[in-house]
């Protein structure tokens, strides 16, 4: 079946500017991760959606960031005011509760380049 | 919160030859560990996981263990081949044993492994 898929996969801005970047969960999954990852480093965890309960903002890092997951199903990652320091690769993940491993899938990600 | 390490950040190799990884974690109420796999251009895909009850899994050439006394688990890869060849990821979470999908992953900063032919 399809799996998590993102848009755009590649987003040039110019520093100052607003983003939105888009993810489309596996059907049915109630979970929802966003990481980025920077250049050499780790997955440095960003915002968890799970159902209807309120999302885990605590790995924003800024005021600048926020995101929202509509009718449960897709999520949009919204950074204001774009700092070069934000660029990276934008990942987002979902997970089922019914999967016994509780394994979070992955899509291809979003670039971000801040000129 | 949840503080991940992991050893080391590059690895280089002979086909053939075993490759280890090592992370360590801060939070003893971590339970679940699973191990990501990115190849290049590519998304992290999970390879293996261990949960705090066991000390030991395997699966084919790739093994993992846990030792919760000292807070630390690895990844072993032994035959390595050149598709072995990508950035390894561990983590580590406090997961609830009464189900659903609230696993917040805490990664380790990952492991480039180059297998050479």
């Amino acid at each position: 079946g399809a799996g998590v898929s993102q848009s755009p996969s590649n987003k040039v801005t110019e520093k100052g500017k607003d983003v939105e970047l888009r993810c489309d969960p596996i059907s049915g999954h109630t979970a929802l991760y966003w990481y980025r990852q920077s250049l050499g480093q780790g997955l440095e965890f960003l915002i968890y959606f799970q159902g209807n309960s309120a999302p885990d903002k605590s790995g924003l890092p800024s005021d600048r960031f926020s995101a929202e997951r509509t009718g449960g199903s897709v999520s949009t990652l919204t950074i204001q005011r774009t700092q070069q320091e934000d660029s990276a690769v934008y990942l987002c993940a979902s997970s089922s509760s019914s999967h016994p491993r509780n394994e979070q899938f992955f899509g291809p990600g979003t670039r971000l380049t801040v000129l | 919160g949840e503080n991940v390490e992991q050893h080391p950040s590059t690895l280089s190799v002979q086909e053939g030859d075993s490759a280890v990884i090592k992370c360590t974690y801060s939070d003893s109420a971590s339970n679940y560990f699973p191990w990501y796999k990115q190849e290049l251009g590519k998304r992290p895909q999970l390879i293996i996981d261990i949960r705090s009850n066991v000390g030991e899994k395997k699966d084919q050439r790739i093994a993992v263990t846990l030792n919760k006394t000292a807070k630390h688990f690895s990844l072993h890869i032994t035959e390595t081949q050149p598709e072995d060849s990508a950035v390894y990821f561990c983590a580590a979470v406090i997961g609830s044993n009464s189900g659903g999908s609230n696993y917040k992953l805490t990664f380790g900063k990952g492991t480039l492994l180059t297998v050479n032919p």
